[in-house]
């Protein structure tokens, strides 16, 4: 049982490529999160998607867009990368209103 | 603007005795309020969750709500080193999925 599988753990990109965060939980959850974490700011919720087909923005959703392409998966891309989006950023998910189960992250770097 | 607020430390206790974790939240809206682990590069683990006001207690580990006062606090009994890690406060309105964290505090259990 692997709970939730983020992809990849580190990347590196040049200011303007884009690149999709992938995610997938093996525990038939209906909700998932995108959060990303910056130091000393904790953690602020991108996207959020209650079920399969439906996804809704959070607290920082500008520069990114997602995918819901199932239930078991849910990924998070950059079209334009900015130095702005270098954070670390975590897939979550959950049956209850709170995020309970979270990958193991996203280190990304944007130069 | 809805906010979490918590010290940042290092908060830093001898092994074996209670450690007091704090966290105050600005909207009265708040309903529920949830407490993360984080250990150095690592991902956010849920410790505990409380709705109501009092205590609420699993194993070493007591979450208090006071809802007047806008206050919340995790206490952790018999602290061991393996306790040392970033604790996370998370605040959830009624009605949302946008659970507001903490920058948290990072906790320093001496051998």
């Amino acid at each position: 049982n692997a709970g939730v599988t983020q992809t990849p753990k580190f990347q590196v990109l040049k200011t303007g490529q884009s690149m999709t965060l992938q995610c997938a939980q093996d525990m038939n959850h209906n909700s998932m999160y995108w959060y990303r974490q910056d130091p000393g700011m904790g953690l602020r919720l991108i996207y959020y998607s209650a079920s399969e087909g439906t996804t809704d923005k959070g607290e920082v959703p500008n520069g990114y867009n997602v995918s819901r392409l199932n239930k078991r998966e849910f990924s998070l891309r950059l079209e334009s990368a900015a130095p702005s989006q270098t954070s670390v950023y975590f897939c979550a998910s959950s049956e209850t209103g709170f995020p309970a189960f979270f990958g193991q992250g996203t280190r990304l770097t944007v130069v | 603007q809805k906010e979490v607020e918590q010290n940042s430390g290092p908060l830093s206790v001898p092994e074996g005795a209670i450690a007091s974790l704090n966290c105050t939240y600005s909207d009265r809206g708040s309903q529920s309020f949830f407490w993360y682990r984080q250990y150095s590069g690592k991902s956010p683990e849920l410790i505990m969750f409380i709705y109501s006001n009092g205590d609420k207690e699993d194993g070493r580990f007591t979450a208090q709500l006071n809802k007047a006062s806008q206050y919340v606090s995790l206490l952790i009994r018999d602290s061991q080193p393996s306790d040392s890690a970033t604790y996370l406060c998370a605040a959830l309105m009624d009605s949302s999925y946008k659970l507001i964290f903490g920058s948290g505090t990072r906790l320093l259990v001496r051998p």
